[in-house]
């Protein structure tokens, strides 16, 4: 079974600061690594994902993750942050079971951008 | 027009009647998924469909069922509501490469 943990639920940042949010999971498989965001009252759109290859991964809007497999970590960057990026963050992870793959997601970072 | 979407959007129902919710996509995909998202629980799978034929419950499939009519709908039920079934859904697809899933924009569902 596959789990991940986002470690922080709520993250303030002042604007143009830069931000960092974290993702750990655990899988007895390879995996395949995602981050999701959710704007107020939307669903969900993706950020970025790593399926293989370098483990630097850029997505939209100037976020960028680094797979860390020792670390069994995904964390979520972005050097300089704006009002628009106040969102819900979510972290999720699809083992390599091929034919079964399902997502299984974090429980979601809220990003909050202080002007 | 959204490539998959949801109705309805928003739905206030009471205890004990059945209520559905429906989800059409235009992607092609043939794996679609239900999910709720409670606060502070992120999203949780309540059923999944790699194709027509084929259903398969998620992590919290008690009290729901489903129905894949065709390749591009996939509706779920609730055959008696409950208040602790208040919460946002979301219908998903994907394509048979697994990876990414697309989301519709959630049904907003309240049980009083």
């Amino acid at each position: 079974a596959q789990s991940v943990t986002q470690l922080d639920s709520q993250v303030p940042v002042f604007e143009e600061a830069p931000v960092e949010l974290r993702c750990n999971y655990s899988s007895s498989v390879s995996v395949y690594l995602f981050w999701y965001v959710q704007y107020p009252n939307q669903g969900l759109q993706l950020l970025l994902k790593y399926l293989s290859g370098s483990t630097l991964v850029k997505g939209i809007n100037g976020f960028e993750a680094e797979f860390n497999k020792s670390q069994t970590s995904f964390h979520l960057r972005k050097p300089s942050v704006h009002i628009s990026d106040t969102a819900e963050y979510f972290c999720a992870v699809s083992d390599l079971n091929f034919g079964n793959e399902k997502l299984t997601f974090g429980t979601g970072t809220r990003l909050t951008i202080i002007p | 027009d959204a490539d998959v979407t949801q109705t309805p959007r928003n739905r206030i129902t009471k205890t004990g009647k059945r209520i559905m919710l429906e989800c059409s996509q235009t992607k092609g995909h043939d794996r679609m998924y239900w999910y709720r998202q409670d606060p502070g629980l992120g999203l949780r799978l309540i059923y999944y469909s790699f194709d027509v034929k084929d259903i398969n419950k998620g992590e919290i499939s008690d009290g729901y069922s489903v129905s894949r009519q065709a390749q591009a709908k996939f509706s779920l039920s609730l055959e008696s509501a409950i208040p602790n079934q208040t919460a946002l859904y979301f219908c998903a697809t994907s394509d048979i490469n697994g990876g990414e899933q697309y989301f519709g924009p959630g049904t907003r569902l309240t049980v009083t």
